[in-house]
């Protein structure tokens, strides 16, 4: 079964507003990560946030954590026309060594 | 900060041709790599666990024959796609581990196309 599911699937916004997306996950993990995909390219790395940590920033992102209901965000403020990517979460397992697995992905178009 | 190189990012072939891709870690050694797939519109898809000096580790459904992984020094694992056929078109992604932080860095990836 897919590790992460994010909703929403798809997020359309206005540049300026704020774009959270959502990711669930099933077992218990060691950290999830946050990376966005611009189309046709590779992943670049956003954020980590480790299983004991609930909240995490960097620039203009912000990731939260809730193990108990094994869920995590992710907040960008302050969208931009150039934010317009696939986001996705990736969790890691405390067996699974580097090994990750990602969800389905939030498709986010900010819009000039 | 570390680099993946893969190569190349776009091929086209023919039908029952073979494929290579490589993965290489630019500036950092990696005793494991990780090759996904993805079709348009999906999640990466964890196809196999490239080991340097021994046999990748294949997920559940992926055919080892199919899909050959060779991981013969520390910067360089490569995929091979033989005998290709139309259904096996898709975007392939490698990545590979910075083993001090954990952080994993991907290539760029590498759409084949198979006609």
């Amino acid at each position: 079964s897919q590790q992460g599911e994010e909703d929403p699937q798809a997020l359309s916004i206005q540049e300026g507003e704020n774009a959270t997306m959502n990711c669930s996950y099933k077992t218990s993990i060691n950290n999830l990560q946050w990376y966005r995909q611009n189309s046709g390219r590779g992943l670049v790395h956003l954020i980590l946030i480790r299983s004991n940590e609930r909240e995490k920033h960097s620039g203009r992102l912000r990731v939260t954590l809730d193990t108990s209901k094994k869920s995590s965000s992710l907040l960008i403020t302050a969208s931009r026309a150039a934010d317009t990517a696939s986001y996705f979460c990736a969790t890691r397992v405390e067996t699974s060594g580097s090994r990750l697995t990602f969800g389905e992905g939030t498709q986010l178009t900010v819009n000039p | 900060g570390a680099v993946v190189s893969q190569h190349p990012s776009w091929v086209i072939c023919k039908s029952g041709t073979s494929v290579k891709i490589e993965c290489r870690s630019l500036d950092f050694q990696a005793t494991t790599m990780f090759w996904y797939r993805q079709f348009p519109k999906q999640s990466l898809m964890l196809m196999a666990t490239s080991n340097e000096g021994s046999k990748a580790t294949y997920e559940q459904g992926v055919e080892k024959d199919k899909f050959l992984i060779n991981h013969a020094s520390l910067t360089l694992s490569t995929l091979t796609v033989t005998s290709a056929h139309p259904e096996d078109s898709s975007f392939y992604i490698c990545s590979a581990p910075l083993l001090a932080t954990g952080e994993l860095f991907f290539g760029e990836g590498s759409r084949l196309t198979v006609l």
